[in-house]
């Protein structure tokens, strides 16, 4: 069964301070995978897509890498501002040749304190 | 544009009722997609379109039925509502779903709950 793991659960971090966001995946065979910032009673909303080829890529102050051999990827977010306070959700899409099944992880809740 | 734009925000329904979510989105994307989100969970796909007039189900699509008659619009539609289907509801669309790396677009979700 496809997974989707995060890590941590929750985060709380003082305004201005980075941090790191994981994600583990056993989607198999991957196609790709995004990161989705979701605020409180909000949709969620696209940061990155990555596909298998591509370690990295950047929108603003987050940074996402993906390393598709141990099946991981981290969102890395730099500077934090008390707008970053959201539910972060990391995406798996399997290349199933047709339409592409999708795993939602179950997100990481950042907090930013002032 | 608006986007993805659903209605109702929030709804309580009695046990047995019947209702229907409505999604609709002006990015003339052909795919179309419900998902719930129950707290402490991933989303979940009850079902999903590939374009107007197709529609399959996704990972939870029992005591749920859909439609989409033309491009805009996929309802959601809630038979014999019961407790379980308390959860926050999702629409989403997408330009393509096979092949490449496609981007979804949420609506603001609705907020139902069956008592």
């Amino acid at each position: 069964k496809n997974q989707v793991e995060q890590s941590p659960q929750s985060l709380i971090i003082l305004e201005g301070k980075n941090c790191t966001l994981q994600c583990n995946y056993t989607v198999s065979p991957f196609s790709n995978l995004r990161w989705y910032k979701q605020d409180t009673g909000r949709g969620p909303v696209s940061l990155t897509i990555m596909t298998f080829s591509e370690n990295t890529k950047s929108n603003g102050r987050y940074t996402a890498t993906l390393d598709a051999d141990t099946k991981q990827s981290s969102l890395h977010i730099t500077a934090s501002q008390l707008s970053d306070s959201a539910s972060y959700i990391c995406v798996v899409s399997e290349n199933s040749g047709g339409y592409q099944k999708v795993t939602f992880g179950t997100g990481t809740k950042l907090q930013v304190i002032p | 544009n608006a986007g993805v734009t659903q209605t109702p925000k929030f709804r309580i329904l009695k046990i047995g009722q019947s209702m229907t979510l409505q999604c609709t989105q002006d990015m003339n994307h052909n795919y179309m997609y419900w998902y719930r989100q129950d707290p402490g969970m991933g989303l979940k796909l009850i079902y999903y379109s590939v374009g107007a007039g197709i529609t399959d189900k996704g990972e939870v699509p029992n005591g749920y039925n859909v439609s989409r008659s033309t491009t805009e619009d996929f309802p959601l539609r809630l038979e014999l509502a019961a407790p379980s289907q308390t959860s926050v509801y999702f629409c989403a669309s997408s330009y393509s779903a096979s092949g490449g790396a496609y981007e979804q677009y949420f609506g603001p979700g609705t907020r139902l709950t069956v008592t």
